[in-house]
């Protein structure tokens, strides 16, 4: 079964420092999506980057970068230089086919 | 143009009670999936519709169901309301059906909360 694992609960940062997300995913498939996506108070979820697991080279979205690793299914986010609109919930995600597999989020707190 | 659009944006029903809960997606998709997000879990897939059809449901219980209209905005029913219904429901809209590999544009939500 496809599964995603996001072992942090919750995580800090002072402002304009650099942190990293930690993602774990299972899958048998070859050829698969990864996401993280965004939920700040507002509850809607946003978009943050996209992997194909075909691409070896690792997305980068302007202060969002991914350390995408396929064979030890690790898929971490780094935010750099982090500002105060980062402080949301973090939820990684599997692509399988028709639906994503979510993990159970990260809080991420930034400290001014 | 306007993004995925949910109402109510809170809802408080009775247990053993029928929640309808509204979404409309983006202008152009036919797609409208349906995500339950319980308080400290993440997302679980629970219905995709398209083109007026149910393609594919999570794992629950037949008492959540739905449907999608003409103009491709769908409902969410749960009826017999139990306490462990309560979540934040969400609604999204994909331009591809049936492929979460584009991006999904999700909606704001609609808290319920069964009392």
């Amino acid at each position: 079964a496809q599964t995603v694992t996001q072992s942090q609960p919750e995580m800090s940062v002072q402002e304009a420092e650099t942190v990293t997300l930690s993602c774990t995913y299972d899958t048998s498939e070859s050829d698969y999506y990864l996401f993280w996506y965004k939920q700040p108070p507002s509850r809607q979820m946003i978009l943050v980057i996209r992997q194909e697991a075909y691409k070896q080279q690792n997305a980068t979205e302007n202060r969002f970068s991914v350390n995408f690793q396929k064979a030890a299914k690790s898929f971490s986010l780094k935010i750099s230089d982090s500002q105060l609109g980062d402080a949301a919930m973090y939820f990684c995600a599997y692509s399988l086919a028709d639906k994503l597999i979510f993990g159970t989020g990260t809080r991420l707190q930034v400290f001014p | 143009e306007a993004g995925v659009t949910q109402s109510p944006t809170h809802l408080i029903k009775t247990r053993g009670q029928q929640a309808t809960l509204r979404c409309s997606p983006i202008s152009g998709h036919t797609s409208v999936y349906w995500y339950q997000q319980a308080l400290g879990l993440g997302l679980q897939f629970l219905l995709w519709y398209d083109e007026g059809e149910e393609r594919n449901r999570g794992n629950f219980p037949p008492r959540f169901s739905g449907r999608q209209f003409p103009n491709y905005s769908s409902e969410l029913n749960v009826n017999a309301l139990e306490l462990e219904d309560s979540a934040l429901y969400l609604c999204a809209s994909s331009l591809v059906p049936g492929h979460m590999n584009t991006e999904a544009f999700f909606g704001q939500g609609t808290r319920l909360t069964v009392v």
